[in-house]
């Protein structure tokens, strides 16, 4: 069984660019869910996908997202980067809908740096 | 709005030292709270997922506890493998039909030889 995988695991990109984050769900995993983690602070919850639609999002403004394709990986994209937007990326999976516990499993993270 | 926090935020333990580690929670519609442990740099690793109070579970020597109000991370004889940052996340459903975590900041355990 594989784990939730995620690439980059590093990036730096300039302020006003565009970016995209790719997450590989876990397998058998059917929900992805993505969050944001600033320096010293715990996870802030950005949005949540299920069968390819978003069903669930946070306060992020609307340069923030996303994607799942029907193998239920997904991309996180935000355009007009901000200095603020410097953090580090998690993608998590987990299977909704099947009351399996809905845990969701966390990957690796992305780093993204903003000048 | 889902408020949790994290007491203390930085523990200091000598090898062998028991302690325990604080979440006190306020969320409309708990659905389970959950421990996860993280490393420097990396993604949070699943620990426990607690859904009613007076529930406990174990793993090796951690123990976690909830109450309606709080929960209990109980560390006993730590190891300098257990050095970590510990999170605590509520869960609940949100508009659209998904459910979401919001996570307190953490408690940074060191443990020394």
């Amino acid at each position: 069984e594989t784990g939730v995988t995620q690439s980059p695991t590093h990036l730096i990109k300039t302020r006003g660019q565009q970016v995209t984050l790719r997450c590989s769900s876990q397998s058998g995993h059917n929900t992805v869910s993505w969050y944001q983690q600033a320096l010293g602070q715990g996870p802030q919850f950005i949005f949540q996908y299920y069968r390819e639609e978003e069903n669930g999002r946070g306060n992020f403004p609307p340069r923030f997202s996303g994607l799942q394709f029907p193998n239920y990986s997904s991309e996180l994209n935000v355009n007009a980067l901000e200095l603020d937007d410097s953090a580090l990326y998690l993608c998590a999976s987990s299977l909704d809908g099947g009351g399996a516990g809905e845990t969701q499993y966390f990957g690796p993270g992305t780093r993204l740096l903003v000048l | 709005e889902d408020q949790v926090t994290q007491s203390p935020e930085a523990l200091r333990l000598q090898e062998g030292e028991s302690s325990s580690l604080n979440c006190s929670y306020t969320v409309s519609g708990l659905r389970g709270l959950f421990w996860y442990r993280q490393d420097p740099g990396k993604g949070p690793e699943f620990l426990f997922t607690l859904y009613s109070a007076g529930e406990e579970k174990e793993k090796e020597r951690l123990k976690a506890t909830l109450t309606k109000k709080e929960s209990f991370l109980h560390i006993t004889a730590p190891k300098p493998e257990d050095s970590a940052t510990y999170l605590c996340a509520v869960r609940r459903w949100i508009t659209g039909g998904g459910n979401k975590l919001t996570f307190g900041t953490g408690t940074q355990l060191k443990v020394e030889l």
